[in-house]
């Protein structure tokens, strides 16, 4: 099994509201990723966990909080987004974040993100 | 940090044509993914290649990677073959960095 599911789908939210997004994989693997795809773009790195542990925040706004509960699950916690948060949220796993070889990352269907 | 250039940036082909996308990166990598990214957004492994040639189906792909760059190759193209091709490099530890993308368009 080489999937990664993320949910919600699809989510529309006001720039009061706080929101979560959620990712998880079965797969054993101990690194997971939070990306942002803005229309017509390739993916950015925001976060990586490796080993349950925040190894990369790549100067995210604290608007977007990342929390990794377990090695099988990833969250994204939103809150007072601004409308150029809008984007596709991809999430992604591999065996493991430090292993620079041998390494295939997957990824997850993504959330559609609209902050009205 | 590692630069990844794709071209062409845009292709559009009759279907049955073959066509070849190329990924330059301006640094060593150890680790090098091919990606397609459907009309829905789902990133779909294609190939792990940091270096050598691999064949799936009328896929295939090839990386020099003393010579920094890799080649996707697609065959008797399909229009179900329509979407984004990513490749994404890894130099160091942790980080992938995602090159600009190459949009297909398969026309039947």
């Amino acid at each position: 099994d080489t999937e990664v599911t993320q949910t919600p789908k699809h989510l529309v939210m006001g720039m009061t509201n706080k929101k979560s997004l959620k990712c998880e994989q079965h797969m054993g693997h101990r690194a997971m990723y939070w990306y942002k795809q803005k229309a017509k773009k390739p993916p950015e790195l925001m976060f990586v966990y490796s080993y349950e542990k925040l190894s990369i925040n790549e100067s995210v706004p604290s608007r977007f909080s990342p929390e990794c509960p377990n090695s099988s699950l990833l969250n994204l916690h939103l809150h007072a987004l601004q409308p150029e948060d809008s984007a596709l949220y991809l999430c992604a796993s591999s065996q493991d974040a430090a292993s620079g070889s041998q390494e295939t990352q997957y990824f997850g269907p993504g959330t559609r993100l609209l902050v009205l | 940090g590692i630069q990844v250039e794709q071209s062409p940036p845009d292709l559009i082909l009759q279907e049955g044509a073959n066509s070849t996308l190329r990924c330059n990166f301006s640094d060593s990598v150890n680790n090098l993914q091919w990606f397609h990214q459907n009309p829905w957004g789902q990133l779909i492994n294609l190939f792990y290649i940091p270096s050598g040639t691999k064949q799936n189906g009328r896929l295939s792909a090839t990386t020099v990677a003393t010579e920094r760059y890799s080649l996707l190759y697609i065959s008797s193209s399909q229009t179900t073959d329509s979407g984004v091709y990513f490749c994404a490099v890894k130099g160091g530890t942790y980080k992938y960095i995602f090159g600009t993308g190459t949009r297909l368009k398969v026309l039947a």
